[in-house]
């Protein structure tokens, strides 16, 4: 079993679709939870990251995390094509702790 | 700007031979990574550097070699020795400290094939 799952999708929604992400680990010890957005034929850039429990707004970006549960999320509202990319989870113990990654959910938004 | 540079972008390689993949930053972070990236696997870690003239091997170090004799430079050597070299590159760079959130600043990429 992976430390971190997420289904690699595609994924296909149309303009102005809520879209829902989802993790689930198996660690309890994670304490750094983040979400990487990657265009095709790029690097990742970090979208969001939150530290232990709760949720984190950023426009039309939130982040949720449950630890009881464990079991992350990122919700986008008003999809846009240009949210078209793959989005990676990942988490780390912190202090210094490398970071764990998801397999990546491929996302498409039709116009 | 500040960034990494990552170089070739694409890479061609015959069986046999060793290839050495770049990666420049000038962000002045201490910490650098190397990770490859597989379809529907995500990013696994091949070797991180915490500090100059130092280094760690991450999950799947075998077949690959690394220096760090600046701060600025970390290459990655594939060798003949790395049964499935075909794959994505990314090199990435952090300021580790605290609290360390982890993150990682990432540059485009090499794709290096196998021919």
């Amino acid at each position: 079993q992976k430390e971190v799952e997420q289904d690699p999708g595609p994924l296909s929604v149309p303009e102005g679709a809520i879209v829902s992400l989802n993790c689930t680990y198996s660690n309890s010890a994670f304490q750094y939870f983040m979400w990487y957005r990657q265009y095709s034929r790029k690097g990742p850039e970090l979208l969001m990251y939150t530290y232990s429990s709760g949720n984190k707004e950023d426009g039309r970006f939130t982040a949720q995390v449950d630890k009881s549960s464990k079991y992350i999320s990122l919700f986008i509202r008003d999809s846009q094509p240009s949210d078209s990319a793959t989005y990676l989870c990942a988490m780390s113990l912190g202090q210094g702790g490398k970071l764990i990654f998801g397999q990546g959910t491929e996302l498409s938004v039709k116009p | 700007d500040g960034g990494i540079t990552q170089s070739p972008k694409y890479l061609f390689r015959k069986e046999g031979q060793n290839v050495t993949l770049s990666c420049e930053q000038n962000l002045n972070h201490d910490a650098m990574y190397w990770y490859r990236q597989d379809p529907g696997q995500g990013l696994r870690l091949i070797y991180y550097s915490q500090i100059v003239n130092d280094f760690q091997k991450g999950d799947i170090a075998e077949g690959y070699s690394v220096s760090r004799e600046k701060k600025e430079s970390f290459p990655l050597t594939v060798t003949s020795a790395q049964k499935n070299p075909t794959a994505f590159y990314l090199c990435a760079s952090s300021i580790p400290g605290l609290p360390n959130t982890g993150e990682l600043f990432f540059g485009e990429g090499s794709r290096l094939t196998v021919l």
